[in-house]
């Protein structure tokens, strides 16, 4: 069955220190994969997609099929990226399936 | 900048009640979404709908659930006989065109709960 798996329930970081959010995938075909973010108290948003290769407020994340990974990466912290970080996978339809969710907490 | 508006914000019900949660997409929107989100679980997908038709559901969208778009600009979720298991957080979801990898905005849910 398909699933995504987000190990870290919680992870905190010092302001300027680099960041990892991890993800796992378990997908037979070709996945498309996401990262959704919720910062307090407003929604859930589109932070980036595997297919765009784009950087998003410093965040990146690259899909490594060997190791059905999609790790979200900054290189250095800041304060306002503190939130609910969501990885999702989609099998080409409409159907997202998410991870539990990670909260990152960036403090100074 | 658009936004999805889900109303009510929370809800309270009574177990074996009928609930509408509604929705009101971004206006050039054409794909609309419905997920729930159990406190403490992951969001899960219930059902995409396009041209007044359900396009993919899952598993948890059973004959209690319907989904309507009875005029232009709303799109409800109706839960017929509500369970105390149905008590989550809603969120409804719209995108201008189909398939996960547009993107899509989500509203600010609907919190049911069942008494």
């Amino acid at each position: 069955a398909q699933r995504v798996t987000q190990p870290e329930k919680l992870l905190s970081v010092f302001k300027g220190a680099p960041v990892e959010l991890k993800c796992n995938y378990s997908y037979s075909g070709s996945p498309e994969l996401f990262w959704y973010v919720q910062y307090s108290r407003q929604r859930l948003q589109l932070l980036l997609r595997h297919i765009s290769r784009e950087s998003i407020k410093g965040f990146t994340a690259d899909l490594n099929k060997g190791e059905t990974s999609f790790h979200l990466k900054k290189p250095f912290a800041q304060e306002e990226d503190s939130a609910m970080y969501y990885c999702a996978l989609s099998q080409g339809g409409t159907a997202l399936i998410f991870g539990k969710g990670t909260t990152l907490s960036v403090s100074s | 900048e658009p936004e999805v508006t889900q109303t009510p914000s929370h809800q309270v019900t009574q177990m074996g009640q009928e609930v509408i949660l509604r929705c009101v997409p971004i206006s050039n929107h054409l794909y609309f979404y419905w997920y729930r989100q159990i406190l403490g679980q992951k969001v899960e997908f219930l059902v995409s709908f396009y041209n007044n038709e359900i396009s993919e559901k899952s598993e948890i969208f059973d004959d209690q659930f319907s989904v309507e778009r009875p005029d232009g600009s709303n799109f409800t979720l109706k839960i017929r006989s509500t369970k105390l298991e149905d008590s989550a957080m809603y969120f409804c979801a719209s995108s201008k065109w189909g398939g996960a990898n547009y993107g899509y905005t989500f509203g600010s849910g609907t919190r049911l709960t069942v008494v």
